[in-house]
């Protein structure tokens, strides 16, 4: 399969501390993209991150990508509890294969 | 921009009746995908297209499925006899280039 397979399935952490997600994939890749899903809702973009980039930041969110290992990593600091949803990591292969295979996330639930 | 519209937003059928899915994808993006979401679990492929082309519908089923993008108006993805198992969320997601992806917020199908 070339779905993205996040770990944990599920993580519990309080207000304030950082939650790291973790995503593997099979292939070589074009870009990884990571997206999250509040309750009931669609998928918003977070962060798209090249093969040949390393590290990517936007605001609380860090993402690292290595190409070597075929993994990357979501990283949210200090967390909030509106940061409680499922995050889905997607390897994007390009091409005409352009369509993104999402695997079961992550639920992340951050306690105030 | 008002972003990936899709409509309805709830759609209730009996078994038996058809169902119609419209996605409107953002402005000038010429690449929308079909994805079917079943509680708890993950997003998953069922087709891609572009403007009066169907690129890839590897993840549709075989029967009673069909997806279209017209020239002009939005994509409809229409399940012919829905069953009970045809109840799930349905996600629409554009993109200018098979990249970067903007998702709606979906439809929910319940089939009573």
């Amino acid at each position: 399969s070339q779905q993205g397979e996040e770990d944990p399935q599920a993580l519990s952490i309080q207000e304030g501390e950082n939650a790291t997600m973790n995503c593997s994939y099979k292939t070589s890749i074009n870009n990884l993209q990571w997206y999250r899903q509040n309750s009931g809702r669609g998928l918003v973009h977070l962060i798209l991150i090249r093969s040949n980039e390393r590290e990517k930041h936007s605001g609380r969110l860090r993402v690292t990508l290595d190409t070597s290992k075929k993994s990357s990593s979501l990283l949210i600091t200090a967390s909030r509890a509106a940061d409680t949803a499922s995050y889905f990591c997607a390897p994007n292969y390009g091409g005409s294969q352009g369509n993104l295979i999402f695997g079961k996330g992550t639920k992340l639930s951050v306690k105030p | 921009n008002a972003g990936v519209m899709q409509n309805p937003r709830h759609l209730v059928r009996r078994r038996g009746q058809e169902a119609r899915l419209r996605c409107s994808p953002m402005k000038g993006h010429s690449h929308v995908y079909w994805y079917r979401q079943l509680p708890e679990e993950g997003l998953k492929f069922m087709v891609y297209l572009q403007k009066e082309n169907i690129i890839d519908e590897s993840g549709m089923p075989k029967e009673r499925f069909s997806a279209e993008f017209p020239k002009e108006g939005p994509s409809i993805l229409r399940i012919q006899q829905v069953v009970r198992g045809d109840s799930a969320a349905y996600f629409c997601a554009s993109s200018p280039d098979s990249y970067g992806y903007t998702f709606g917020s979906g439809t929910r199908l319940t089939v009573v």
